[in-house]
């Protein structure tokens, strides 16, 4: 099956301090790749759509200021968390739309998990 | 408004019991409806995927149902083991859009 990995894995920053998140996807190309936010016990939040080539598509409430996405490639997305505050603690989630036999799938990382101190 | 509603929240069952979850969704135009398994600290993998004409899914001993007419799903867990423990969710996507509407969920810890 479609395999999505990010990097890293979990990360501990500075309040202050920038981190970036990156999403592959290692065995297809994917046009469309999505960002999740998941609070303790609670559904995935989706954060914006990236789209290769193009500018990323943020959900409302979501500041695209603080939350840079960069598609660059068919198998590359980043998230880049700038400024990052110990609200921005969570764990975030990237997947990667593919399509099989006709149904579009998202494929999911296995997240990064976040701690600003 | 598209929902997707989960039931229970939480659920502890013994080792080699059966149990299921229920999904109500409200989402329409249904495209189809998808069951993952989520464990603690780790991304969702996909369990069973149905469409409108579907009405039963099996993955093993995973075994979805679909009634697209009252927008209710289940996923019935057989034997099951303690690597079962993890949150499942249902997620609901509408015809037209790339967008997963997601449930809230439910744990399962499955004891020895």
């Amino acid at each position: 099956g479609a395999v999505v990995s990010q990097h890293p894995s979990w990360v501990i920053c500075k309040s202050g301090t920038s981190v970036k998140i990156e999403c592959r996807s290692l065995d297809f190309q994917a046009t469309t790749m999505f960002w999740y936010r998941q609070f303790p016990k609670q559904s995935l939040m989706l954060m914006a759509t990236s789209n290769e080539g193009s500018k990323a598509t943020y959900e409302q409430g979501v500041e695209k200021d603080k939350f840079l996405i960069n598609h660059a490639s068919l198998t590359l997305s980043t998230l880049t968390v700038t400024s990052a505050h110990p609200e921005d603690s969570s764990f975030y989630i990237c997947s990667a739309r593919s399509r099989t036999s006709g149904v579009e799938t998202q494929y999911f990382g296995p997240g990064t998990r976040l701690l600003v101190l | 408004k598209n929902q997707v509603e989960q039931s229970p929240q939480s659920l502890i069952i013994l080792e080699g019991k059966n149990c299921t979850l229920q999904c109500n969704y409200t989402v329409s135009p249904f495209s189809n409806l998808r069951w993952y398994k989520q464990d603690t600290g780790r991304g969702p993998v996909s369990l069973t995927i149905m469409t409108f004409s579907e009405n039963t899914k099996s993955n093993g001993r995973y075994t979805a149902t679909l009634d697209a007419d009252t927008k209710q799903s289940s996923l019935h867990i057989t034997a099951s083991q303690l690597s079962d423990s993890a949150s499942y969710i249902c997620v609901v996507s509408r015809r037209g859009t790339y967008k997963y509407i997601f449930g809230t969920g439910t744990r399962l810890k499955v004891l020895a």
